[in-house]
């Protein structure tokens, strides 16, 4: 059964302080691993696709990578707006279905 | 703004009821997923349509069932509603089965 684990849980920085969020993945084949924004009470937002180890996507202060067993979020000089929680998810090709599997989150917070 | 729309926003009820949620995917997209996202267990699927036909069920409940409709909206109906079934519901779509899915703003079910 395919599995997602995210951490830390929850992350706390102060402005500028970069870091990264980890999801650790099990799958019996990776279509793609998808990284999301949450705010609270909102739907999540879709910010990148990955699709084979090595490949890295970019959008502003967010970086994300991956490996054959799992992916880096990086945060570079975050600013207070980047607070929420932020989901990683993985598509496999077993079943014939093209469900999301999440795992649990970070929830982020960064402080001014 | 992804383009999936929900509704209602907001349902409160009581248990034994019947409530049903309603679905519009982003225009073009022909992929419907459902899930149900509690506090302590994250972010589940339920049930996926394609193209108006059953395609995948994740952990949904007898209780609960789902439709696509031939202008593709969806409807998840829930039924004999129990105090557990208080979630939020989320619509998301995709253009194809492969790519990434886009989340609508979700219904929050409350059931008293």
């Amino acid at each position: 059964e395919d599995q997602v684990t995210q951490s830390p849980e929850a992350l706390r920085l102060q402005e500028g302080e970069s870091s990264s969020l980890n999801c650790s993945y099990t799958v019996s084949g990776l279509r793609g691993l998808f990284w999301y924004r949450q705010d609270p009470g909102k739907g999540p937002e879709f910010l990148f696709t990955l699709y084979s180890a090595g490949e890295e996507k970019e959008k502003e202060r967010l970086k994300a990578t991956l490996t054959k067993k799992e992916s880096f979020l990086h945060i570079t000089a975050p600013k207070p707006e980047d607070s929420a929680t932020y989901l990683c998810a993985v598509q496999d090709f077993q079943g014939g279905s093209e469900k999301l599997v999440f795992g649990k989150g970070t929830k982020l917070t960064v402080n001014p | 703004d992804s383009g999936v729309t929900q509704t209602p926003k907001h349902l409160i009820t009581a248990t034994g009821q019947r409530v049903t949620l309603r679905c519009s995917p982003r225009s073009g997209d022909l992929s419907v997923y459902w899930y149900q996202q509690s506090l302590d267990q994250g972010l589940q699927f339920l049930i996926q349509y394609y193209n108006g036909e059953e395609r995948a069920k994740g952990n949904i409940l007898e209780r609960f069932s789902a439709q696509q409709f031939p202008d593709l909206h969806s409807e998840l109906n829930l039924s004999s509603l129990e105090l557990g079934d208080s979630a939020l519901y989320f619509c998301a779509s995709s253009v194809a089965t492969e790519y990434e899915q886009y989340f609508g703003p979700g219904t929050r079910l409350t059931v008293t």
